[in-house]
Parts: structure tokens; C-alpha cells; sequence
């Protein structure tokens, strides 16, 4: 199993407080991404990152923001948490993603519920 | 706009019963084509990527093929503990940004003794 670890792998808490989850990982990939997981939709990327302080937006961003300050860890913040945001999130991560290496396949941990209520 | 689509949404088999899962896909190009296993509770797991149209990948009882639309994972004497959600994802050619890898649904399939 790649060594990815999610915290907490599952949270409740209420609508309009900040909420932030930690993906670890010991594989020294550089690529890390954020995805949501909700019944109906495929998985969907929130943010990136490329490297050590470096990330951008994926195709569901709005209300999240992402910071990475080690290789090892990525975190994910919801600055004011919303209903709309009670989902699985999922962290993976790659060797690289560019576009000669596009077949390095993520791999994934193994998700944090989160519900808001 | 780039689509995956998945089909079924939900499979029941007997145990030894074989079948196939469909993954569907609409992109400008294919640069890969991966396929994914969830267990309940758990992050998808990855069995295979695919490259190009007539490529064919095998992992015990699962083989996956490809063409220029979609791509089938055929299951071959399935036994209970390969009941998970099975998850396509591709990733089309490179535009500019970010390698966007475009997950379908998934596929929930259940195998009973």
C-alpha cells in the first residue's frame, strides 16, 4: 500500500466553522492532489500540488484553500464550512503528472467523512 | 466537454458467473485510460492503465480492454471478494494547466456465494 495517511478519517462539525484536513505521505512524491467524493459524481479534484509551496485549483475550489509547506504533507482547508461541503475526501498523490509522464497512475489514502450540519 | 460514463451503475452476479463493466468516454484525446477498484470505507485502489485502442491488461480475473470509445473490465469467474466499486478514470491529452484525470461514477458490483 503507498504510504499515505488521512486525518481525521471522519469529523462532524458545524456549518460556518474552519475545518482542516492532513494528508501525510512517505513516498516523497512530489504531486499531491485533494479530490471529493460524493453518491452520483466521480471523484472530483479540489486543488493540486506540484511541489513545496507550490499549488493550484482544480475543478471544485471555491471554499477551499490547500497549503504545503513539506514534501510530506498537504493540507486542506474549508475557511467557513458549508452543508454543500459534507463529503468523502480523498488525498493522492504521483510521482510525477507532467505531460511525458502522464502514466503514473495516483494512489490514493483512504479518505476523511466529513459531515456539516 | 470531456465525459466519463460508467454502466452499470449497479451489477449483482453469482459466484462463477462472468460479465463485463462498461466505461464510456468522450475526450478531445486519450492520453490514458485507468482503472480503479473501491472497497467500502477505503481509497481507490489502482488495477490498470491503458494506453491505446486494442491494448488489453490482466490481473487474475480481471481483464481490461480498450477502443477508440470505451473500455470494458471483464470479470471471469468472479468470486465474493471481488465485490467493490469498480472506478474508470481517463486522462485526456494535454491542454494547458493541469492533467485534469475525469473519473466516472463507478460501477457497484456485488458477487454472492
Amino acid at each position: 500500500d503507498a504510504g499515505i495517511t488521512q486525518s481525521p478519517r471522519h469529523k462532524v462539525t458545524e456549518t460556518g466553522t474552519p475545518v482542516t484536513l492532513r494528508c501525510h505521505q512517505t513516498e516523497n512524491h512530489r504531486y499531491m492532489y485533494w479530490y471529493r467524493q460524493d453518491p452520483g459524481h466521480g471523484l472530483r479534484l479540489i486543488h493540486y500540488s506540484y511541489g513545496v509551496k507550490d499549488t493550484d485549483k482544480g475543478e471544485v475550489s471555491d471554499g477551499y484553500s490547500v497549503s504545503r509547506s513539506k514534501t510530506e504533507d498537504f493540507l486542506l482547508t474549508l475557511e467557513s464550512a458549508t452543508s454543500s461541503q459534507t463529503s468523502v475526501y480523498f488525498c493522492a498523490i504521483s510521482e510525477s503528472w507532467t505531460e511525458l509522464d502522464s502514466n503514473q497512475p495516483q494512489h490514493f489514502g483512504d479518505g476523511t467523512r466529513l459531515s456539516i450540519l | 466537454e470531456d465525459q466519463v460514463t460508467q454502466s452499470p451503475e449497479a451489477l449483482r452476479l453469482q459466484e462463477g458467473e462472468s460479465s463485463s463493466l462498461n466505461c464510456s468516454y468522450t475526450v478531445s484525446g486519450l492520453r490514458g485510460l485507468f482503472w480503479y477498484r473501491q472497497d467500502p470505507g477505503k481509497g481507490p485502489e489502482f488495477l490498470f492503465t491503458l494506453y491505446s485502442a486494442g491494448e488489453e491488461k490482466e490481473k487474475e480475473r480481471l481483464k481490461a480492454t480498450l477502443t477508440k470509445k470505451e473500455s470494458f473490465l471483464h470479470i471471469t469467474a468472479p468470486k465474493p471478494e471481488d465485490s467493490a466499486t469498480y472506478l474508470c478514470a481517463v486522462l485526456p491529452t494535454f491542454s494547458g494547466g493541469y492533467n485534469k484525470l475525469i473519473f466516472g461514477a463507478g460501477t457497484r458490483l456485488a458477487v454472492h456465494p
